[in-house]
């Protein structure tokens, strides 16, 4: 069965420090994983996914994500963190040719002035 | 950009109430999703739908129960609502994708939410 642990449930850092939320997974098979993000009072939305090739993903907004499969690993990064960064981020794996995505609990980040 | 509408954003009702969330999205998704969200538990999925008329049960479907009629409207039903199911839920929809025929690839795109409270 699959699984997702997010090692931390909350990260408090400074503006303009660097941050990373860690996340790893359990999997017998192929996987596919996600980062999504959660502002207050909205639904999730997608930051970055690994599908396949590279194993180093980024987003739009200096979010990066590196999957190791030795580690089973895929920690989400950031060198310099902003205000409005502050939010929830959720890791998620699915399994190729499955419908189910397994969502991890959440690390809340608060970057403060 | 793709679109899911939740009906109600804050609702309160009474136990043993019959309770509707109906969930639409505009973007012709053939897989639809209901979770619920709760503090330190992350999100569960209740049930999810792969085509109209077709229903698969989530890790906790015990006490609901989802209709899909229409391609682009899942509803959530809580069939005698109690107090542990105060929570947040929420919908979600994702392509199925060619590749992967079943659309694990494929991203899930949210709605905001309906936070139900159940006294």
């Amino acid at each position: 069965a699959q699984s997702v642990t997010q090692l931390d449930s909350q990260v408090p850092v400074f503006e303009e420090a660097p941050v990373e939320l860690r996340c790893n997974y359990s999997s017998s098979v192929s996987v596919y994983l996600f980062w999504y993000v959660q502002y207050p009072n909205q639904g999730l939305q997608l930051l970055l996914k690994y599908l396949s090739g590279s194993t180093l993903v980024e987003s739009i907004n200096g979010f990066e994500a590196e999957f190791n499969k030795s580690q089973t690993s895929f920690h989400l990064r950031k060198p310099s963190v902003h205000i409005s960064d502050t939010a929830e981020y959720f890791c998620a794996v699915s399994h190729t040719g499955g419908f189910k995505t397994i969502f991890g609990a959440g690390t809340r980040l608060f970057v403060k002035a | 950009d793709v679109k899911v509408t939740q009906s109600s954003r804050y609702l309160v009702k009474r136990t043993g109430e019959k309770v509707f969330l109906e969930c639409v999205q505009d973007m012709d998704h053939e897989n639809m999703f209901w979770y619920r969200q709760d503090p330190g538990l992350g999100l569960r999925l209740i049930y999810f739908s792969y085509d109209v008329k077709m229903k698969e049960k989530g890790d906790i479907p015990e006490g609901y129960s989802v209709s899909r009629e229409k391609k682009e409207r899942f509803s959530l039903i809580l069939e005698s609502a109690s107090t542990n199911q105060t929570s947040m839920y929420l919908c979600a929809s994702s392509l199925r994708g060619q590749k992967d025929s079943r659309g694990s690839n494929q991203p899930q795109h949210f709605g905001d939410g309906t936070r139900l409270s159940i006294l």
